[in-house]
């Protein structure tokens, strides 16, 4: 069945650090891969998404590609901000009609000032 | 526009005791899906309900139902709780749920706690 694999945790950045989260999966046919981010006490919030190989998705200085030759879909930031301490979902829908979401285990980012 | 919202935001239970929870989806959205959250599983996909109907279930025992009423708003019912029920319940709303593009928005979630 359909996985996704993050990179283990936590990881801890000095603010203005570069950042990035490595994630792979596992689909048959042609997923779409999303990130998500839940800040404390909060749900998840969509970061940012791509629905074909080779697209890009960016929102708020993240961004991530989704490389089908390589499975991957890896989150990165050029510059971190104290205010992105969260968990960060990487995750999948398969490429059907339903839009059941896989997600992997999630990574918990501090960043200090 | 307002979010998808959850009621309670929080509940006490112990076991043996039935649960339900609530989600109200983000306006015109008819589609909500419900995951359960916990630190040694991870977010897990319980069920999609569209149109009042059940249109993809996940891997969870019976004791886990829901339903969907004609405003789209939406419930979940956990019987006979077990402490291993204990909990963050997300519910998201899509506008169709049709297709993997669509973006799913969260609510905040029920924390439930099985005593």
């Amino acid at each position: 069945g359909d996985s996704v694999t993050q990179m283990e945790g936590p990881v801890t950045l000095s603010e203005e650090a570069f950042l990035t989260i490595n994630c792979t999966y596992t689909a048959t046919g042609y997923p779409s891969l999303f990130w998500y981010v839940q800040y404390p006490g909060e749900g998840l919030q969509l970061l940012l998404k791509a629905t074909k190989a080779d697209d890009k998705g960016s929102n708020k200085g993240f961004e991530a590609t989704y490389r089908k030759e390589t499975t991957s879909f890896h989150l990165e930031k050029g510059s971190v901000q104290v205010s992105d301490s969260a968990v960060y979902f990487c995750a999948l829908s398969d490429g059907g009609a339903n839009s059941k979401l896989t997600f992997g285990k999630g990574i918990t980012l501090s960043v200090r000032p | 526009k307002a979010g998808v919202t959850q009621t309670p935001r929080y509940l006490i239970k112990t076991r043996g005791q039935q649960v339900t929870l609530s989600c109200s989806p983000i306006s015109g959205h008819r589609s909500v899906s419900w995951y359960q959250q916990t630190p040694g599983q991870g977010l897990q996909f319980l069920f999609e309900y569209f149109s009042e109907t059940q249109r993809n279930k996940g891997n969870f025992p019976g004791r886990f139902s829901g339903r969907q009423f004609s405003n789209s708003r939406s419930e979940m019912n956990v019987s006979t709780l077990e402490l291993g029920d204990s909990a963050l319940y997300l519910c998201a709303s899509s506008w169709a749920g049709q297709g993997s593009q669509e973006t799913q928005y969260f609510g905040p979630g029920t924390r439930l706690l099985v005593l």
